[in-house]
């Protein structure tokens, strides 16, 4: 088992740039989610999917955009990166066990935007 | 207004000290994490519970539901237990709510 696995782990782009980070996860989960991670800050929610094909958005969802093609991927696109999207990137997914979740993590993107 | 919050934010410690690590909500909850985040970024759950107690070898997570408050207790600590320590809630809806960490230094 893989888990959850992101692609790319670092990245630099020049302002106006686009590009996708990619998510998939091998455990059959549901829910999957796109969070931010700044310095002093707890992971904001960008966007989240309940199962494939719905999409909702989270905290921060501007600038950004999803997509849940099929169960495993979840896809995360920036059209036109800005310097305020420098941050840390993770996917995760979560499955219900009984009464509890459990969360899973991908290993993070570090986006540079300049 | 942070839904969690965390103390300390940072905490060093020589090795072998008992380490208590503290997170307050404000929001009902379904359940509380406590996450694991070492140097290189990847993020591990270490529990999730709903009320009482769990134990994992020298980690220990306590919940007190009425006062909206759990504690990361790490017994014996040792310097590859040097990490941040993220607690996180999952709200009534869909999301999760997470403190902005609590960064452990353990010195031998």
């Amino acid at each position: 088992n893989a888990g959850v696995t992101q692609t790319p782990k670092f990245q630099v782009l020049k302002t106006g740039q686009s590009m996708t980070l990619q998510c998939a996860q091998d455990m059959n989960h549901n829910s999957m989610y796109w969070y931010r991670q700044d310095p002093g800050m707890g992971l904001r929610l960008i966007y989240y999917s309940a199962s494939e094909g719905t999409t909702d958005k989270g905290e921060v969802p501007n600038g950004y955009n999803v997509s849940r093609l099929n169960k495993r991927e979840f896809s995360l696109r920036l059209e036109s990166a800005a310097p305020s999207q420098t941050s840390v990137y993770f996917c995760a997914s979560s499955e219900l066990t009984g009464l509890l979740e459990k969360l899973f993590f991908g290993s993070g993107t570090q986006l540079s935007v300049l | 207004k942070n839904e969690v919050e965390q103390s300390p934010q940072n905490l060093t410690a020589q090795e072998g000290e008992f380490i208590t690590i503290n997170c307050s909500y404000s929001v009902g909850i379904s359940a509380l994490h406590w996450l694991q985040q070492h140097p290189g970024g990847g993020i591990v759950s270490l529990f999730m519970l709903s009320s009482g107690k769990k134990k994992h070898g020298r980690l220990i997570a306590t919940i007190n539901i009425q006062e909206k408050h759990s504690s990361l207790h790490i017994t014996a600590s040792h310097p590859r237990d040097s990490a941040v320590y993220i607690c996180a809630v999952k709200g009534t809806g869909n999301q999760f709510y997470f403190g902005t960490g609590t960064s452990l230094t353990v010195i031998p």
